[in-house]
């Protein structure tokens, strides 16, 4: 079945430093949604690409999409405390009938 | 936030015992989704329901069964649970298909914590 992979595991970086996830879908992906998930709660949506090569920017986060749809990445500029949380990319399949598939995601934390 | 309540956010049950969660939405949309959020393997889909009456499974499905009798509320029943079921479970909606290429934003409902001992 379909495998969506998503590095780092974990990440902790001072208030202003960068961060960048990265995912990775063994099959062709028709789209690739994120989502952003604060400790104890629920994931949230935070943007989808559906184009080859697309680039999104939400502030100081930015999207890509990559030329092959096989994988994605996610870069914070500047992180603030208020990035805190796991970030996950989750995928829908290019052929057929699939469901959208969540990577582990990566838990992020921000020290001031 | 989307209107999707679970219900209970907390219980705490023994094996063997069966266990229902319950998920309302009053958002009228049409996909409704179970998923299981557990330490290191991130979410995962157990059932889904593309409308009344109509559901299927996801990739963790066995051990669980659903029902959806009507628009608003989705059903997770765990027969006989067990203690590999103790987990994180959260119900999402969407108003467009996330499968065969669609673009279906998911919104989450605050889950559901569950402990079988």
């Amino acid at each position: 079945g379909q495998q969506v992979m998503q590095i780092p595991q974990y990440q902790h970086v001072q208030e202003g430093e960068d961060f960048t996830t990265y995912c990775n879908s063994s099959t062709t992906l028709s789209n690739i949604q994120w989502y952003k998930q604060r400790p104890g709660g629920h994931p949230v949506f935070l943007i989808q690409l559906v184009k080859s090569g697309e680039v999104k920017k939400q502030k100081r986060l930015t999207f890509q999409f990559g030329e092959a749809k096989k994988n994605s990445s996610l870069h914070i500029t500047a992180t603030q405390t208020t990035d805190v949380g796991t970030y996950f990319c989750a995928g829908t399949g290019n052929s057929g009938y699939s469901t959208l598939t969540f990577g582990k995601g990566t838990m992020l934390l921000v020290s001031p | 936030d989307a209107g999707i309540t679970q219900s209970p956010r907390h219980k705490v049950t023994e094996t063997g015992t069966p266990v229902t969660l319950r998920c309302h939405q009053t958002e009228n949309h049409r996909y409704m989704y179970w998923y299981r959020q557990d330490p290191g393997h991130g979410l995962r889909l157990i059932h889904y329901s593309y409308g009344v009456k109509d559901t299927d499974k996801g990739e963790v499905s066995d051990g669980y069964s659903v029902s959806r009798s009507k628009t608003e509320d989705f059903l997770l029943t765990l027969e006989s649970a067990t203690s590999s079921q103790t987990s994180v479970y959260f119900c999402a909606i969407s108003e467009i298909a996330t499968d065969r290429g669609g673009t279906g934003e998911l919104f989450f409902g605050e889950g559901s914590r569950l402990t079988v001992l």
